[in-house]
């Protein structure tokens, strides 16, 4: 399984943009990367994915590297309910399934 | 229908208890997930389940058993559980498994607590 390395926390100013690093230097060519999110004590929510080319939608955008060896996920005005840890997964193929592998994540707090 | 429902939201059960979790989503998906999520940890998948069959088991004790009675439904029967297995317990659910839009919609699970 692809690893990924996140930073264990990180602050950012309310209606500031959030840019979120993670590093997946083992990552294989059909291998996608996916955000997720946690709110405290709810289920994770899923914000993005994307193979090698940049992806935006409603919630964030994601900026892959072309080796793609790393991603930074971009929330572009944080509000205080971004406030969440926010986990970077390498997908995993497994048979007919997929496998979603949680590292420890980022935790990320919004600041008034 | 975009919600994936977990019951019930707390449960304290005694070691020789026998209880189940109940999950549920309309949402059309085939593919169906147990994750078991400790205290400050990440949640660690258990099991998965792909058109009604299991076809992941993470090595769970047999204290933990999963059904998937159709596609819209998923319990977790739990029989002779410790105090090390409680935790918050959370259901999934996605697509198919494969497809490139997989993913995971979870439910806001169930808190477990074995005494």
């Amino acid at each position: 399984d692809a690893k990924t390395t996140q930073p264990t926390s990180m602050d950012c100013a309310e209606g500031r943009a959030a840019n979120l690093p993670c590093n997946h230097s083992t990552i294989s060519g059909n291998e996608y990367v996916y955000w997720y999110r946690q709110i405290h004590s709810q289920g994770p929510q899923y914000i993005i994915h994307g193979l090698k080319n940049n992806e935006t939608n409603e919630m964030a955008s994601l900026i892959i590297t072309e080796d793609r060896k790393s991603s930074t996920l971009i929330l572009p005005h944080a509000t205080l309910r971004d406030t969440a840890v926010y986990y970077c997964i390498v997908r995993v193929a497994w048979g007919g399934s997929e496998k979603l592998v949680f590292g420890k994540g980022t935790k990320l707090t919004v600041n008034p | 229908d975009t919600e994936v429902t977990q019951t019930p939201k707390h449960l304290v059960m005694g070691m020789t208890n026998k209880k189940s979790l109940k999950c549920e989503q309309h949402m059309g998906h085939r593919a169906m997930y147990w994750y078991k999520q400790k205290a400050k940890k990440p949640p660690e998948l258990m099991f998965v389940y792909s058109y009604e069959k299991l076809s992941i088991n993470e090595s769970v004790p047999s204290r933990f058993s999963p059904e998937c009675p159709n596609s819209s439904l998923l319990n977790l029967h739990l029989h002779a559980l410790q105090p090390e297995d409680s935790a918050l317990y959370l259901c999934a659910s996605s697509h198919d498994g494969t497809s490139y839009y997989n993913e995971q919609f979870f439910g806001p699970g169930t808190r477990l607590t074995v005494l």
